[in-house]
Order: structure tokens, then sequence, then C-alpha cells
């Protein structure tokens, strides 16, 4: 059973506005946050983490946030842009190192 | 500094053929991850290393599968005799202690 979950396979959102990108995990005891980007052919890519200990991180336009007692994770991209177009991979490491990936949200940004 | 380097970076072959998948991880780096993409399930851990040592390979669908990391520079990813439902993009990763992993750019392969 996937214990990190992202529930929309894709998101379709207009250059300039918000994107919003949702997890959802079962296991208390992860305690790291980390979302992936990947275009098509390459690699997933880090792109930004977020401790159990914090609610919120921002680097630029990404910004995620974490809701401990809901078990959600989101990542927010403001404003979007076209170059932002992949598929978005949230992740979880437990107290063992182990990472968890959810199944990827592909987004696709329209000029 | 040079990323983790993946070989080949396509393979097509017929079933029944043995494959072997190859990574070089990030120098100084002391974990080492196999990860297999499909449409169905995402990105699924294989096997992870750490210093060397395999940790952790549940993830290893069955015995046709096996994982060597002989040297902390080098990795291997062997299927023995490979099946059409193996075909899927294979990612190896690397990471030094807690924190992000970082990406090869993968291993498609193709099982006819």
């Amino acid at each position: 059973d996937q214990q990190v979950k992202q529930n929309s396979p894709s998101l379709s959102v207009q250059e300039g506005r918000i994107s919003i990108l949702n997890c959802d995990y079962t296991n208390s005891m992860f305690d790291y946050f980390l979302w992936y980007k990947k275009y098509p052919a390459e690699g997933p890519t880090f792109l930004i983490s977020i401790s159990s200990i914090k609610d919120k991180n921002e680097d630029g336009r990404f910004t995620v946030f974490l809701n401990k007692s809901a078990k959600h994770l989101s990542l927010h991209i403001v404003p979007s842009q076209p170059g932002d177009s992949a598929v978005y991979f949230c992740a979880a490491i437990d107290n063992f190192n182990k990472f968890y990936f959810g199944s990827g949200t592909k987004l696709n940004v329209k000029p | 500094d040079a990323g983790v380097i993946q070989s080949p970076r396509h393979e097509v072959t017929e079933m029944g053929q043995e494959v072997t998948l190859r990574c070089k991880p990030i120098s100084g780096h002391n974990s080492l991850f196999w990860y297999r993409q499909t449409m169905m399930r995402g990105l699924e851990l294989l096997i992870y290393f750490n210093n060397n040592v395999p940790i952790d390979d549940s993830g290893m669908p069955e015995d046709r599968f096996s994982a060597k990391m002989p040297n902390a520079s080098f990795s291997t990813l062997k299927i023995q005799p490979s099946e059409p439902r193996d075909s899927a993009v294979y990612f190896c990763a690397s990471s030094s202690g807690l924190g992000a992993q970082h990406f090869g750019d993968g291993t498609r392969l193709s099982i006819l």
C-alpha cells in the first residue's frame, strides 16, 4: 500500500496564476518531505524540502506547506511559468533514511 | 561536478536475455538507490545501499532481480531472465546522509 499519495495525476494552469500540487501521506513517523520536478527523458531533480518541525518553507516562486495533523503536503508555485510544466513528485523520508515517492502529478502551464 | 551517471540510456532486448544496468554515484555520496518508474506505480524503490551494503531490498520484485555495489563508485542492477513486464525506466540516485537524492537520467528498458 502506498504511503505517499498524489491523487491528481494532472493539473493545468494558466501562465501567471498559482499552481497548487497536493500530496497525502499515511505514516506519522515521516520526518522530512521533499518535492522533485521531472522533465521528459531526464531524472527527477530536487526542488524544495521541509522538515517535520516546520509548517512552511519558501524558495523564490516555490513554497511548500506541511499540515502534520492532516498528514498533507502541498507545493505552491506563484506565478506559474510555461517552463514549470513537468511531472512533480512528492517524497517522504522515514527515520531509516528510506524514501517514499508519490506517483506524480503532471503540471501543464499554458501560455 | 559530474552528477549520477547511468548506462546505457536505452536498452532493447528480447525476453529471456540477461540485462545489466550500471550506475556511478556522485563522488562522496554514501547512499545509493535503484528505482523503477512505470505509468501504473510511479517511482518504486527497488533497493538501496548505505556504504556499499544493501540495507533494504524489499522492493525487488522477485529473484530475477539482483543488485550489487562492489565499491563506492559503482553499482549494477541485473535482471536474469528478463520478461516484457520488466519494461520501464530504471533510475539510480545517490545521496550523502539525510537529504535530497540526486538522480541519474535513467535507463529506458524495453523487453520484447
